[in-house]
């Protein structure tokens, strides 16, 4: 069945260095793919997301791209601030129906 | 993007007890889902909320410890019947809109 794999965390990073969290999926048909974010005490905010093979996924820094060669879909941002401590879900969805979300990767960003 | 909303956003709650989360879209979502999230964990699906009918629910979820509604395009309920200390977690509204999930802020559940 369809599946998404993500680095384990923690991963721990001081302030302004580079950010690359792992995604690979495993999916019958042509997914969409997306990374949330969730701040400590919240939910689920959609950070970004790629509907076809090739495609970048953009928002407030951080980027994706669709890379179906190597069912990839990696998150990285430049520069990263304290206030990026999060945890970061890389997802899949075939069909427009269900939602395959990966474990979780906790990011801690240090001043 | 659609905004969900959920109520109440926190409880503690005793044993035997059952607590209905409310679930508010603010706009019509073609799917709701209700989602448990332990700690640190991933999120487990536990049912989609179908309009006007019987929930469907996940292996290991049933409807007598989970029971589910949506009468109409933008709300929904879960209640959590007979908690128990297992039952502790954070509680996910989501909908579905043009093949992208928005998620609810969560309901933080503690059962003692």
């Amino acid at each position: 069945g369809d599946s998404v794999t993500q680095m384990e965390g923690p991963v721990t990073l001081s302030e302004e260095a580079f950010l690359t969290i792992n995604c690979t999926y495993t999916a019958t048909g042509y997914p969409s793919l997306f990374w949330y974010v969730q701040y400590p005490g919240e939910g689920l905010q959609l950070l970004l997301k790629a509907t076809k093979a090739d495609d970048k996924g953009s928002n407030k820094g951080f980027e994706a791209t669709y890379r179906k060669e190597t069912t990839s879909f990696h998150l990285e941002k430049g520069s990263v601030q304290v206030s990026d401590s999060a945890v970061y879900f890389c997802a899949l969805s075939t069909g427009g129906f269900k939602t395959i979300f990966g474990a979780g990767t906790r990011l801690f960003v240090k001043a | 993007s659609a905004v969900i909303s959920q109520k109440p956003s926190r409880d503690i709650c005793q044993r035997g007890t059952s607590l209905t989360i409310q679930c508010q879209v603010d706009s019509q979502v073609t799917m709701m889902f209700w989602y448990r999230q332990q700690p640190g964990q991933s999120l487990t699906l536990i049912a989609t909320a179908n309009q006007g009918s019987e929930a469907t629910y996940e292996s290991g979820f049933v409807i007598d410890k989970f029971p589910i509604s949506r009468p109409n395009l933008t709300f929904s309920t879960l209640t959590v019947s007979n908690m128990s200390p297992e039952d502790s977690s954070i509680y996910l509204c989501s909908g579905l809109e043009q093949e992208t999930q928005y998620f609810g802020p969560g309901t933080r559940l503690l059962v003692l």
